[in-house]
């Protein structure tokens, strides 16, 4: 069975660091797109960026840019999302999905990671 | 960045009805590279229409996608109980990958 399981909910105090993660299982791991969106509570869904696990390519949403790095290790199958000081704004469910392989749209999601930052 | 606009923000309407989405870009979508998403309530998204108007896997023939340039639509022609969702559009044509704010259907 083809899936990604994202790592659990985090609560975290302003200023601290975080890295998600994001596993697929069941393909070819290394062979398809993946990326990280982002919910903020009762609002829509919003694109930051995404990597290509076989070379670790990966690009970012000008919004995100700077803000956070996504990577890859494909010797576990696992993606990253990852901040180095958060902030009260990043609170929000974090998804992560791959890519259909001819196709850019998101095929197969993640069942989310919620992030409250909180001091 | 190409910024989706997708309207109206609510439609309410009856099951069994059908349900017109629109969602209009700023500028033109590179190939129709356009997708559709619905999401209920504490899910992640489901894929339901790539590249304008193919259907995604399993996801039944009373939804359809349509459109080019920078006019889009994804109709629902009978309503079921568990369509009443939010619906989002994303185009995949331009880097950022960007969403529309997406259009709540509720039940009238």
């Amino acid at each position: 069975e083809v899936q990604l399981v994202q790592s659990g909910a985090e609560v975290k105090k302003p200023g601290e660091s975080l890295k998600i993660s994001c596993k697929g299982s069941g393909y070819s791991f290394t062979s398809y797109w993946i990326g990280w969106v982002r919910q903020m509570p009762g609002e829509g869904l919003e694109w930051m960026g995404i990597i290509y696990p076989g070379d670790s390519e990966t690009r970012y949403s000008p919004s995100f840019q700077g803000q956070v790095t996504i990577s890859a290790d494909k010797s576990i199958n696992t993606a990253y999302l990852q901040w180095r000081s958060l902030k009260a704004s990043d609170t929000a469910m974090y998804y992560c999905a791959r890519e259909a392989g001819t196709t850019a749209s998101f095929n197969m999601w993640g069942q989310g990671t919620m992030v409250t930052v909180s001091s | 960045e190409i910024v989706l606009t997708q309207s109206p923000g609510t439609l309410s309407l009856s099951p069994g009805e059908r349900a017109t989405l629109s969602c209009r870009a700023s500028q033109s979508v590179r190939s129709s590279y356009l997708a559709w998403y619905q999401q209920n309530p504490g899910q992640a998204p489901r894929l339901l229409i790539f590249g304008a108007s193919s259907r995604a896997t399993g996801i039944p023939d009373r939804f359809s996608g349509s459109g080019s340039g920078t006019d889009f639509t994804l109709s629902i022609s009978r309503l079921e109980p568990e369509d009443f969702a939010v619906y989002y559009c994303q185009q995949y044509g331009s880097s950022p990958y960007t969403f529309g704010q997406g259009t709540k259907l509720e039940i009238k």
